[in-house]
Order: structure tokens, then sequence, then C-alpha cells
């Protein structure tokens, strides 16, 4: 059974730093292209960053470009999400999203449930 | 960059066909992803390359993609349909994914 669970999230204050990680199980992680998709409360979803197989190569939604570093483990079937100067804006929930696939047909086949980041003084 | 359009809400009673669109300039050249997300949970995909279904998503609900628009339609809406629903496409001048700002479906 595919699981992805996330960890890290809590309260910060604005202009702090948290690292989120996302464990994975299940299936091949180093096979699947992650991604990480926020949801501020009570709002839509907005992709934050992705991250290819062998971490070599990782994009960033503008909103975060420069704040937030993607990475991976495959060692240890982990993704994460180093995110900096944080605002009050990023608050949100975090999820972890696994590709199938990378194409233009590809899409988010699983989900973990989510970490929740909130920022504020 | 990319914009997608949902209406923020559509109510249906309980047995009749639910359309929920997307808008996007000349979406139909691009893969229309759709995800369900109900109270308190993850979103799951419902919906995949514009008409394609997951497995385990009953054949009520299908996907149409033309022109400038993509539509999700659920037939013989139950009550366990209600939910929010986003589609998704890839925006490959940025490499990025987008999504559209969500459809309430209220059952009535």
């Amino acid at each position: 059974e595919v699981q992805l669970v996330e960890s890290g999230g809590g309260l910060v204050q604005p202009g702090g730093s948290l690292r989120l990680s996302c464990a994975a199980s299940g299936f091949t992680f180093n096979n699947y292209w992650m991604h990480w998709v926020r949801q501020t409360p009570g709002k839509g979803l907005a992709w934050v960053s992705h991250i290819n197989t062998d971490g070599s190569r990782t994009t960033y939604a503008e909103s975060v470009k420069g704040r937030c570093v993607i990475s991976r483990d495959n060692t240890k079937n982990t993704l994460y999400l180093q995110v900096n100067s944080l605002r009050v804006e990023d608050t949100a929930v975090y999820f972890c999203v696994r590709m199938r696939g990378h194409s233009t047909s590809s899409f988010y086949d699983y989900w973990g449930q989510g970490s929740l980041v909130t920022v504020s003084s | 960059s990319y914009v997608l359009t949902q209406p923020p809400s559509v109510s249906v009673a309980p047995g009749q066909t639910a359309r929920i669109t997307c808008g996007g300039r000349n979406i139909g050249r691009l893969s229309v992803h759709w995800y369900q997300q109900k109270a308190g949970q993850a979103p799951v995909p419902v919906i995949y390359s514009d008409t394609d279904r997951p497995s385990g998503i009953p054949e009520r609900l299908s996907g149409s993609n033309a022109g400038n628009t993509a539509t999700l339609t659920i037939s013989g809406v139950e009550a366990g349909d209600e939910a929010d629903y986003y589609c998704q496409v890839w925006d490959s001048t940025g490499d990025h994914w987008v999504f559209g700002g969500g459809t309430k479906l209220t059952v009535l």
C-alpha cells in the first residue's frame, strides 16, 4: 500500500524557518517525481515545488522561489521541503504528492494527509 | 501564467447530473486532471488526461475537454459526491502545475 506521511509542521514566527519531511513507503520511491502542494485554510490548492527522480532537477512556484528548497533522500525514501523567511501567507496545509509519470498527461495519484504550517507572531 | 477558472459552487438534487466547468485559454490542447476533496481529507484523483478514470472511480464520473472549457460530469449525483472539485493542468511555459480555484458541489 502506498503511503506518504508528512511531518515537521507547526507554529513558526514570521521570518522563521522549518523543514517538512515526507516518508514514503509501499512503492519504489526513486522511480517517481515528487511534489509539494499547499492549501491555505478554507481555500484552494496551489502547487509549490517538484523534484525529479534523482534530485537533479527542481522547480518552484513564484510565491516561494528563493525561499524554499526541495530535496530528497532516495536511501531513506524521504522527501523534504525547507522553507525559509516564512510569511503569514505561507500558512497552509502542505501535502506531499506522488506524480504518476512526468509528461503533460501526468497527474497526482497519491497524496499524503498533509502537515499544517502556521506562521504567526 | 496560465489561469484556470471554475465556478465557486454548483448545486444539484440527488439523482440529477452535475456539470463542473474549468475554463482556460485553449485548454482543449492541454491534458486536464480533476481531483475530489471531501471535508477534512486529502484530494483524490477522479479523472486524468481529460477523460480517464483511476481504478475505483465509478463510471458516473466522466470528463470532456474542448476549446476553452473542460467539464467534469457527475451523473446520478449521490450525497457522497458532495465535495470540492479541482481541475489541474501543466503549464509547459514555466514547467509549473496550475490548479483551478475549486468548485464546491452541494447535493440538495
